[in-house]
């Protein structure tokens, strides 16, 4: 089936640092996501993405987050600076439409590591 | 606050058996439930889903039911397989939408040959 890649899968740095979490999404989806889990918790949402332009957001998705997708290149998440509460799993989606015709498509998951 | 509630977190059948994962919600707008199956390290897969004006939701082995009045869903394997073992997600999201989807904590799934 279709498939979303991550890059990287696991890192590991320094809080303060700054991390991009790079995902591939399915050549022809149009809208993305990303999620957040901590080990053994729920995975949360954290925000979307259409046009180029953030569609909703959680409040998880603190100042120190950014997304982009420049050129149809990776859609990224950015965190700068890092906290020791960023360390979590983070789960990139894409879906073809929006509603239900559009099923999501996950990664296998970026683990973050601040230390 | 947890939106969504899942129950056990984990779960061992043996093979040939009917697994059941329950799931319970909070929000009244919640309209579309989606479970989703994950192995490790895999990312989580769509597996099945319901919408609320439904009681009962089959694929083939897979069934939801749906209790809207008591705001609780549950996921049935029927003829259970070493294969099936995995986290399966409840998930709820609002006006019929994929946009932004409240998760479950999960139920670890094993089944035993």
């Amino acid at each position: 089936g279709p498939k979303v890649l991550q890059i990287p899968s696991h890192q590991i740095i320094d809080m303060g640092q700054m991390v991009t979490l790079n995902c591939d999404p399915v050549s022809n989806h149009l809208y993305f996501y990303w999620y957040k889990q901590i080990l053994g918790q729920q995975m949360e949402f954290l925000v979307n993405f259409y046009n180029g332009k953030v569609m909703e957001k959680s409040k998880l998705f603190k100042d120190q987050f950014s997304v982009e997708r420049p050129d149809g290149s990776y859609f990224t998440l950015k965190i700068q600076p890092t906290a020791l509460e960023d360390s979590a799993v983070y789960f990139c989606a894409s879906s073809p439409h929006r509603g239900l015709t559009g099923q999501l498509y996950f990664g296998e998951g970026s683990k973050l590591t601040v230390l | 606050q947890q939106q969504v509630r899942q129950s056990p977190q984990s779960l061992t059948v043996w093979e040939g058996e009917t697994a059941i994962l329950n799931c319970s919600y909070e929000n009244s707008a919640f309209d579309y439930f989606p479970w989703y199956q994950q192995f490790p390290g895999e990312g989580p897969a769509l597996l099945i889903s319901i919408l609320s004006v439904s009681n009962k939701k089959e694929d083939g082995r897979f069934t939801i039911f749906f209790n809207k009045r008591e705001k609780k869903l549950s996921l049935h394997i029927a003829d259970s397989q070493p294969g099936d073992s995995a986290t399966y997600f409840c998930a709820a999201s609002a006006h019929y939408g994929n946009e932004k989807i409240t998760f479950g904590a999960g139920t670890k799934l094993t089944i035993k040959p």
